[in-house]
Formats: structure tokens, C-alpha cells, sequence
């Protein structure tokens, strides 16, 4: 069964800066839209960011539109969320998640923590 | 922004019970709804998709259906693995949202 595994969530402060990543140990995440997705108990799960398979096309939430980047290395076969200008509304435990199979969010990770607080 | 509303926000249920969740759209999404199951401490995973296709693998005591604005979520025979909360999600136009999430609990 494919497993999707982020990494990079840590502790940071207000204003501070970020970078998520997300593999796929034993399998690949080439030719497949990846999604960033975040669940807080505030707000429950929310949809943050998607990449197609080549990276041209990218899209976003209003609320992390010019402040998250998100990004792909088909070489390193690795997805990227930048995440800049943070704020205690981005506190959450970060999801990718791949439409493999042409199935909508198919797959997902365990998730990579983000805190922002003083 | 689509707002999708779920009904109820919590139920209780036994083990082998018949349960219905009910999604609702702020506007028409045709069939763009997606379902996800969330178990305690685990990632959601994807149950049905276009409201009514079935994931392979998933099993076949849970149906969906609907469109437009209104669809439902069916667990024909709850099992043990069944008390999680659901989420309901349409992909129907950008932002992708979801639903506030229905709690089954024993």
C-alpha cells in the first residue's frame, strides 16, 4: 500500500518561515496532482494548496495566496510546501495528498506538524 | 467559496445499525463530492468519489448519492472500524472545501 510521508513541520514564531515536504517511499508521486491539506480542531480540514504533475500549474487558498509556495522535484520526486510570513491561523497538522488512480486525494500521509506561537 | 454543510454534526450508533450523513453545498456541484473516513489519530482516506463511485477495496455496506446540491452518505451495517468521523468535500471548483465533518460514535 502506498504511504505518503511528509516532513518538516517544527515549532516557529510568528512571522517565521517553513518548508514542507512530502515523498512517496517505494513508489512515486510523478505524474500525479499533490495537495496540501491542514487540519486544526478550529477549523477542521482545509485545503491549502495543489501542484499537477509538471509543476506548471499551481493553486492555492486565499488565506496562504503570496505568502506559500508550493513546488515539485521530479527529480528528487518530491513535493514542497514554502511557507513564509506564518501566523497562529497556519497552526496545523499538514497533510499531501495525491490523486493517484485519477481518484481525488487518493492517498494520503500521516501528516508533519506546524505550530506558530510566541 | 462552496460551503459544505454536514447533518448531524454527531450521532451515536451501534454496531450494525443503518446510518445516513447528509452533505449539503451552498450551490450546485453536479456530482463533484467526494467522502473520506477518519479514524482516531489516522489520516482521512477516500471512500466514494463523484458521490457515488466507490473506492476499490472499500467496502460495499457504504454507498453514496446526490447531486446538485444535496447528497447523503449510507453505512448500510456498522462495523467496529466504522465509528471515525466522516467528511464530506466537493471538487467541483477552487477552493476545494470541506464539510465540518460528521462524528459516528459508539
Amino acid at each position: 500500500e502506498v504511504q505518503l510521508v511528509e516532513s518538516g513541520g517544527a515549532l516557529v514564531q510568528p512571522g517565521g518561515s517553513l518548508r514542507l515536504s512530502c515523498s512517496a517511499p517505494g513508489f512515486t508521486l510523478r505524474g500525479f496532482w499533490v495537495n496540501w491539506v491542514r487540519q486544526s480542531s478550529r477549523k477542521g480540514l482545509v485545503w491549502v494548496s495543489r501542484i499537477n504533475p509538471d509543476g506548471a500549474i499551481t493553486n492555492y487558498a486565499d488565506s496562504v495566496k503570496g505568502r506559500f509556495t508550493i513546488s515539485r522535484d521530479n527529480a528528487k520526486d518530491t513535493l514542497y510546501l514554502q511557507m513564509r510570513s506564518l501566523t497562529v491561523e497556519d497552526t496545523g497538522l499538514y497533510y499531501c495528498a495525491a490523486d493517484y488512480a485519477d481518484l481525488p486525494f487518493e492517498t494520503w500521509g500521516r501528516g508533519t506538524r506546524v505550530t506558530v506561537s510566541s | 467559496e462552496i460551503q459544505m454543510t454536514q447533518s448531524p454534526s454527531s450521532l451515536y450508533a451501534s454496531v450494525g445499525d443503518r446510518v445516513t450523513i447528509i452533505c449539503r453545498s451552498s450551490q450546485s456541484i453536479s456530482h463533484y463530492l467526494n467522502w473520506f473516513r477518519q479514524r482516531p489519530g489516522k489520516a482521512p482516506e477516500l471512500l466514494i468519489s463523484a458521490a457515488t463511485n466507490l473506492k476499490r477495496g472499500v467496502p460495499s455496506t457504504f454507498s453514496g448519492s446526490g447531486s446538485g446540491t444535496y447528497f447523503t452518505l449510507t453505512i448500510s451495517s456498522l462495523t467496529p472500524d466504522d465509528f471515525a468521523t466522516y467528511y464530506c468535500q466537493q471538487s467541483s471548483s477552487l477552493p476545494l472545501t470541506f464539510g465540518g465533518g460528521t462524528t459516528v460514535e459508539i
